[in-house]
């Protein structure tokens, strides 16, 4: 157990639907990261959020959005999804931003869009 | 932006052997390197990581060598067990940078 926790761990949802996803980060870790794995490729950065501030972005699309909570969890919210959409968002979170110390992933969450 | 490169999709090897993963990096920027190890349905779980200020790290079965002249490190699992059969996936950071970039992960099987 990563100590990190993603809900829900699977999420099946029609074409042009919103859905959040969640992640209660590590007791601690001020840092969470959000990553989306597609068909069993590597794992594309969407967004990083550090101690409620976004401080860094990926390849996101302006569909998605994610903000992190005074509590540290943090949400990602995708919208009029498509059906490319559909992936593993996987939720991580480190100690700090930028320490020398490894980052812990959740489960996932596996989105389906039909 | 694929700033870490994993060239081997997939890797075969039989129990007992060595297991050579490698990583290539473009960013000179990154000095603290990562090695994931992923099973089917679960997240990434961390095996070992590597600062630029050493050339090896070794845990247990597992040792990280980085060649930053090369931008280049390797991840060798001696003796190879089939419960070491994953994806793995090597990450790297920078100090002056927040995000964690990942390469595409290498598949491992090991064949008893």
């Amino acid at each position: 157990d990563s100590g990190v926790t993603q809900t829900p761990k699977h999420l099946i949802t029609a074409t042009g639907q919103r859905v959040t996803l969640r992640c209660s980060p590590r007791s601690g870790d001020l840092s969470v990261y959000w990553y989306q794995q597609s068909l069993d490729q590597g794992l594309q950065f969407l967004i990083h959020y550090y101690n409620g501030e976004e401080r860094a972005k990926g390849n996101i699309l302006e569909r998605f959005s994610a903000q992190q909570f005074p509590d540290l969890h943090s949400e990602l919210n995708l919208s009029s999804l498509e059906l490319g959409d559909s992936a593993l968002y996987f939720c991580a979170s480190r100690r700090g931003g930028q320490v020398y110390t490894e980052a812990f992933f959740g489960q996932g969450t596996r989105l389906t869009v039909v | 932006d694929q700033q870490v490169k994993q060239n081997s999709p997939s890797l075969s090897v039989q129990e007992g052997r060595i297991s050579i993963l490698n990583c290539d990096y473009t960013n000179s920027m990154f000095d603290y390197f990562l090695w994931y190890k992923k099973y089917p349905a679960e997240g990434p779980t961390f095996l070992i990581s590597i600062s630029s200020i050493k050339d090896k790290n070794e845990d247990g079965r597992f040792t990280v060598f980085l060649n930053k002249s090369a931008k280049h490190l390797s991840l060798h699992i001696v003796p190879s067990q089939p419960g070491d059969s994953a994806v793995y996936f090597c990450a790297a950071s920078a100090s002056n940078d927040y995000k964690l970039s990942f390469g595409a992960g290498t598949t491992v099987t090991v064949r008893a």
